[in-house]
């Protein structure tokens, strides 16, 4: 009973330093998203994926890479880590658009 | 552009009070999609309901009640009796035409105590 499943649940960067948020997850969803949460704010749309080979820029792009090779997984690329990149991500899949969204438990990432 | 807007930062209520959260939201779409989601101390997201745009019948789940409006573009959510584990932030959330993306409102923080 696994749903969405993200590792590493915490992570500590340096600066310029590059590193790959995993998500994955076991209910045949078409849909996958990546989203940050800032203290204080609701979340923000970074990519999203309606399927396999299928991803499009959310609200806050920049800085992130996806790819979306298999139905289950949904990795976030971030290259060249910087403080502004500070925050708590969070995966999400949902069968299809409209529907509700399952979140993963986040990653929290510190960029110092 | 969609937008939602939480004006309510935080409230803190005591134990058995009602409370509403407001949520207002803003689309140029006919076919839209409403949420509410909640975050407990924990950090997990939670879904609670979700509406569509043609539905705006009003809706009661045990202690939870939703009442959407589209003539004041409001989607408020009530908990009644309130209790400790209600302690949580939530978020109000908009998805316009098939719900590619979710734009998120600040969040309510609500203090429940004993």
């Amino acid at each position: 009973n696994a749903g969405v499943t993200q590792t590493p649940k915490f992570r500590i960067l340096k600066i310029g330093q590059s590193m790959t948020l995993q998500c994955t997850q076991d209910m045949n969803h078409n849909y996958m998203y990546w989203y940050r949460q800032d203290p204080g704010m609701g979340l923000k749309l970074i990519y999203y994926s309606v399927g396999a080979g299928i991803t499009d820029k959310g609200e806050v792009p920049n800085g992130y890479n996806v790819s979306r090779s298999t139905t289950e997984d949904f990795p976030l690329r971030l290259e060249l880590a910087a403080p502004s990149q500070t925050s708590v991500y969070f995966c999400a899949s949902s069968l299809q658009g409209g529907q509700p969204q399952h979140f993963g438990d986040g990653t929290r990432l510190s960029i110092l | 552009a969609q937008k939602v807007t939480q004006a309510q930062t935080e409230i803190s209520v005591v134990e058995k009070e009602d409370v509403t959260l407001d949520c207002v939201y803003e689309t140029r779409d006919t076919t839209y999609y409403l949420f509410w989601y909640k975050q407990p101390p924990s950090g997990e997201l939670v879904f609670l309901i979700r509406r569509n745009s043609f539905d705006e019948q009003n809706e009661i789940s045990g202690r939870y009640s939703w009442n959407f409006q589209k003539s004041t573009s409001s989607f408020n959510f009530t908990i009644t009796a309130s209790q400790v584990v209600d302690s949580a932030v939530y978020f109000c959330a908009l998805s316009e035409g098939y719900g590619n993306k979710l734009v998120f409102g600040a969040g309510t923080i609500l203090r429940v105590k004993s």
